[in-house]
């Protein structure tokens, strides 16, 4: 069974454009979180989908945002880019909102120049 | 608020010897898991184990073991037998029971294993 697998693995991007980043859940994973990883300030939770709707949103700018389609794939948008939004973005897949075991996808890597 | 503490920001060991990691967290939760997960260089987060709050017995899975005090609120992770592949970020996590699925991370332990 194929992974939690994030595209793309690396992006540079300029302050001020907008970035949309994919993950695609283990199939027949139905709930997707999103990580955001940086040094200063280690993982933090940015939101969880589960069946298209957005469950949990973690203490990020409106600039943040994400989806689900009906295939259970993910995307997370962020726009007019800061330098601080340079970081590690991990997907984490589960079966269900109950599942306490996430997936974690090998993130992606955002510049931010 | 859920917090999760990690003292430790650097460990090494020596191949083949023990290591323990710590960890203490604050919650006024009482029904939660608590997990440690470990990243390589590859960057994927692998979950190593996992113990529910509700279980006094301590989680065990190969060479790997947690010391679980619940009334201290910690929660350390024991390797035994270390092995070069186990060179990478830990991370000590959080999760409510049964309120959703967000993980509060701790801020991870770099172990170093040394041939």
């Amino acid at each position: 069974k194929a992974g939690v697998t994030q595209t793309p693995r690396y992006l540079i991007k300029t302050r001020g454009q907008q970035v949309t980043l994919s993950c695609s859940p283990i199939s027949g994973h139905r709930s997707v979180s999103w990580y955001q990883q940086t040094p200063g300030q280690g993982l933090q939770f940015l939101f969880e989908y589960f069946s298209e709707t957005q469950r949990n949103k973690g203490n990020f700018p409106g600039r943040f945002s994400g989806r689900q389609f009906s295939n259970s794939r993910s995307e997370m948008n962020v726009s007019t880019l800061e330098l601080g939004d340079s970081a590690l973005y991990l997907c984490a897949s589960r079966p269900g909102q109950l599942n306490t075991e996430a997936f974690f996808g090998q993130g992606t890597r955002l510049t931010v120049v | 608020a859920q917090t999760v503490t990690q003292s430790q920001p650097e460990m090494s060991v020596q191949e083949a010897e023990t290591v323990t990691l710590s960890c203490t967290y604050d919650t006024s939760e009482s029904n939660y898991y608590l997990f440690w997960y470990k990243q390589p260089p590859s960057r994927q987060m692998i979950l190593v184990i996992r113990q529910e709050a509700y279980k006094q017995q301590n989680a065990t899975e190969n060479r790997f073991s947690v010391n679980f005090q619940k009334a201290a609120k910690s929660f350390s992770l024991k390797i035994s037998d270390s092995q070069l592949g186990d060179t990478a970020m830990y991370f000590c996590a959080f999760m409510k029971r049964n309120t959703g699925n967000q993980f509060y991370f701790g801020t991870g332990t770099s172990l170093t294993v040394i041939p």
